[in-house]
């Protein structure tokens, strides 16, 4: 079965600095992976996805994430957080059947 | 393009009572899905419907039951409320492919179901 793991439930970095979001996944074959966004309130934004061509993948607002086979992970950076990037951030593996399985959630916080 | 929509915003209802909640898809879109995302913890799959037929299901009682109509928007229906029904109901909307797996999909803003 899929799943994945967040490793941190809460995230704190100055404004400027650099973001670092940790996954790891379980797959019994290559997986579909993404980060979705959820802003206090509202629904979740797709950032980015993976789906076996480059291992390298750029999203939306500057964040990119780094498939590596080895490791199992999946971990979600940005060179420089804004005040706007405050937000609770899940990791997600799709299954055979497209079925979206969630992580727990990291809450990252901004602080000025 | 509108996205996906959903309605009602917010609902409340007592125990006992039974619930409607509504999806429209993005356009283009052929296939929903419904999440139920308690406070404080990620989504889980409730059921996903393609050609107007529920086409697999998570681990969720029968009390949760669904429908999709000819121009691809969706019902959630929930009978027998508990109290641990309440919660964020999300749905998502996709295309189904050629070979049939569905393309990545896209979230509404959720409805947010209180139960007392």
């Amino acid at each position: 079965a899929q799943s994945v793991t967040q490793l941190d439930s809460h995230v704190s970095v100055s404004e400027g600095t650099p973001v670092l979001l940790r996954c790891n996944y379980s797959s019994s074959y290559s997986p579909s992976l993404f980060w979705y966004v959820q802003h206090p309130n509202k629904g979740l934004q797709l950032l980015l996805k993976y789906t076996s061509a480059a291992t390298l993948v750029k999203g939306i607002n500057g964040f990119e994430a780094e498939f590596k086979k080895s490791e199992t992970s999946f971990h979600l950076t940005k060179p420089s957080a804004h005040m706007s990037d405050a937000a609770e951030y899940f990791c997600v593996v799709s299954d055979r059947t497209d079925k979206l399985i969630f992580g727990t959630g990291t809450r990252l916080q901004v602080f000025p | 393009d509108a996205g996906v929509t959903q309605s009602p915003t917010h609902l409340i209802k007592t125990r006992g009572q039974q619930v409607t909640l509504r999806c429209s898809p993005k356009s283009g879109h052929d296939t929903v899905s419904w999440y139920q995302q308690a406070l404080g913890q990620g989504p889980q799959f409730i059921f996903q419907y393609y050609e107007e037929e529920e086409r697999q299901r998570g681990n969720f009682p029968d009390r949760f039951s669904g429908h999709q109509f000819p121009n691809y928007s969706s019902e959630l229906n929930v009978n027998a409320l508990l109290l641990g029904d309440s919660a964020l109901y999300l749905c998502a909307s996709s295309y189904t492919l050629g070979g049939g797996g569905a393309d990545t999909q896209y979230f509404g803003p959720g409805t947010r179901l209180t139960v007392l």
